[in-house]
């Protein structure tokens, strides 16, 4: 059974750092791209960032590039998303996605970063 | 970038109805769009892909339509699981981008 589960939000100061994983589990990750999705409270989706199967090639949102970095552990199964200079508009609950030919195939239960002093 | 209209935004129905939501893009896509649905306090699932390719596991009530430009999300005969929000999303250039979602809510 295909499952990702993302960790390692919390609540962070304007300006900070924070990193999220996104463990996958019932298939074989280094087969399949993967995305990062985001919804802030009481709003709709927003893509983030994908990284392909093998980590050579990732695309980004404008509203996150220079600042995030997504990036793969194929020996780990494991997703992250490096984000720094976070703001109040990046709060919101990050999903993590399997690729299945850039729509997103399974979703993850996400993961809640709040930004605010 | 491509930009989609979704509309409605909001939908009242009843149980037993046909609906229908669509999604506009600003520029041609061919065929690749999916619909998701998203259900309170839940992470969305896929419903569609290739504009009319319905997910393994997805009833068959609901249906997709269109290329191009225009597109439908069809759902012919509401049940009471089928209220919630759903979103279209146009993946034929990076960046992706969603619709701002459908509410389908109880008449």
């Amino acid at each position: 059974q295909v499952q990702v589960v993302e960790s390692g939000g919390d609540v962070v100061q304007p300006g900070r750092s924070l990193r999220l994983s996104c463990a996958a589990f019932g298939y074989t990750f280094s087969s399949y791209g993967m995305h990062w999705v985001r919804q802030a409270p009481g709003k709709g989706l927003e893509w983030v960032a994908v990284i392909s199967n093998d980590g050579s090639k990732k695309y980004y949102a404008d509203s996150v590039k220079g600042r995030f970095t997504i990036s793969r552990d194929n020996s780990k199964n494991t997703l992250y998303l490096q984000m720094n200079s976070l703001t109040a508009e990046d709060t919101a609950v990050y999903y993590c996605t399997r690729d299945g030919g850039s729509y997103q195939l399974d979703w993850g239960q996400g993961t809640q970063v709040t930004v605010s002093s | 970038v491509i930009w989609m209209t979704q509309s409605p935004s909001l939908l009242s129905a009843s149980t037993g109805d046909r609906v229908t939501i669509s999604c506009r893009m600003s520029q041609g896509i061919s065929s690749s769009l999916a619909w998701y649905q998203q259900k309170p306090g839940k992470a969305p699932e896929l419903l569609i892909y290739a504009a009319s390719t319905l997910q393994s596991g997805v009833p068959s009530r609901f249906s997709g339509s269109g290329s191009g430009t225009d597109f439908t999300l069809t759902i012919s005969c509401l049940q009471s699981e089928d209220f919630a929000t759903y979103y279209c999303q146009q993946y034929y250039s990076f960046p992706l981008t969603f619709g701002g979602g459908t509410k389908v809510e109880i008449k």
